[in-house]
């Protein structure tokens, strides 16, 4: 158990519709970070915020976006679904903005049909 | 960004056999991390290398970083059934460490 806790763990959803990925960081790891896995694409980088700020992007698509709570904790929106955004997206967590191991949770498994 | 080619792409063993995975890039590594995501799991850290012709072991694993620092391996020997999964090698980001770029993986199968 990595500590970094993601909800839900899967997640089936119509094409078009919108739908929140929640992420729970390890405790007193202040920076959170986004990754999708899909066949065709492999483990990209999304997204990274830290201490609420958004610190680093990479291949998030314009219908996507995240936010950081002030109690740490993350959500990533998905809207707009494709079937191509079927796939699992892993949050992962680390105590500073760099220099750390970072810790991936589970996962949530989306599913667009 | 930095590009990272991962090889080869799947890897069928009978237990017992040793077990190498190769990552290659063209431009010069600062560093270099390796992952371990078993069957249905998530990736799960396993070592970072940063020094020029750096070998660091752990236990049957054995990971080494080139003398130019362009290409890294991952050794594994005498597989078990436990060692099955997809295994990574991934380049953090200079100003954002978790910002990682990993290659293709490699995904293990072995045979008892």
């Amino acid at each position: 158990d990595s500590g970094v806790t993601q909800t839900p763990k899967h997640l089936i959803t119509a094409t078009g519709q919108r739908v929140t990925l929640r992420c729970s960081p390890r405790s007193g790891d202040l920076s959170v970070y986004w990754y999708q896995q899909s066949l065709d694409q492999g483990l990209q980088f999304l997204i990274q915020y830290y201490n609420g700020e958004e610190r680093a992007k990479g291949n998030i698509l314009e219908r996507f976006s995240a936010q950081q709570f002030p109690d740490l904790h993350s959500e990533l929106n998905l809207s707009s679904l494709e079937l191509g955004d079927s796939a699992l997206y892993f949050c992962a967590s680390s105590p500073l903005s760099s220099g750390n191991t970072i810790y991936f949770g589970e996962g949530s498994w989306l599913t667009v049909v | 960004g930095q590009q990272v080619m991962q090889i080869p792409q799947y890897q069928h063993v009978q237990e017992g056999e040793d077990f190498t995975t190769y990552c290659n890039s063209s431009t010069t590594l600062s560093n270099i991390q390796w992952y371990k995501q078993r069957p249905g799991g998530h990736p799960v850290f396993l070592i970072q290398l940063v020094k020029s012709g750096e070998v660091k072991k752990q236990k049957r694993l054995t990971f080494q970083f080139g003398e130019a620092k362009k290409n890294s391996s991952l050794h594994i020997t005498a597989t078990q059934t436990t060692d099955v999964g997809t295994y990574f090698c991934a380049l953090p980001g200079g100003t954002s460490y978790g910002k990682l770029t990993f290659g293709q993986g490699t995904i293990l199968t072995v045979h008892p």
